[in-house]
């Protein structure tokens, strides 16, 4: 069983601040997924990353297989960026199912 | 931009009855999976289905469970006897390959269950 951990759990954050949210996983993955819920319970997947670094808009994904370690940055940080992100791992290598972190609830606040 | 949907939105029923969800998976993908949210849990996953079968199902499908793709398009999950601890937002989602390995998954606005 793959262990997520994500931090913070709850971040709060003013206009235009960069924001780093961060996922650690204790078994060997062969990709890693970053997943925003929105307030009305919609998910949404941001990136699927399997080595390195990933960019989208103002969002940037990056991981570190020998570390197990994954981060998620926004850059000028906006409040309709306020949503729960989530970092999702399959339990080990070649397995489809997604075991869930608990989310970072992410506000920003005008 | 292809989407996923789920009907109904919201359903309340009472506990002991049968519900199905339904879901729309985008079209030319060939995974599917059913996810749940209890209020204030993870998404913890249920069951994956590919080529007509279950591939992988977790220790919460149990019998009361079960899942089928009636045609081409619909992919259902059905909850013979409802209990109230089944309340939960259960979220559709589908991909175009492997899920958890090889694409990303698309996911549905989800169904909240509500037992009564």
């Amino acid at each position: 069983k793959n262990e997520v951990e994500q931090s913070p759990q709850n971040l709060t954050a003013q206009e235009g601040e960069f924001i780093t949210i961060n996922c650690s996983y204790s078994v060997g993955i062969s990709a890693l997924h970053w997943l925003q819920q929105h307030p009305g319970g919609g998910i949404v997947s941001l990136f699927m990353l399997s080595s390195g670094k990933k960019k989208h808009g103002r969002l940037i994904a990056t991981i570190n297989i020998q570390e197990k370690h994954s981060s998620l940055h926004i850059t000028a940080s906006h409040p309709r960026d306020s949503a729960v992100y989530i970092c999702a791992v399959p339990p080990n290598f070649g397995n489809e199912k997604l075991t869930f972190g608990t989310g970072t609830r992410l506000t920003i606040i005008p | 931009e292809p989407e996923v949907t789920q009907t109904p939105s919201h359903q309340v029923t009472q506990m002991g009855q049968e519900v199905i969800l339904r879901c729309v998976p985008i079209s030319n993908h060939l995974y599917f999976y059913w996810y749940r949210q209890i209020l204030g849990q993870k998404v913890e996953f249920l069951v994956s289905f590919y080529n007509n079968e279950i591939s992988e199902k977790s220790e919460i499908f149990d019998d009361q469970f079960s899942v089928e793709r009636p045609d081409g398009s619909n992919f259902t999950l059905k909850i013979r006897s409802t209990k109230l601890e089944d309340s939960a937002m259960y979220f559709c989602a589908s991909s175009e390959g492997a899920g958890g390995v090889n694409s990303p998954l698309h996911f549905g606005n989800g169904t909240r269950l509500t037992v009564t």
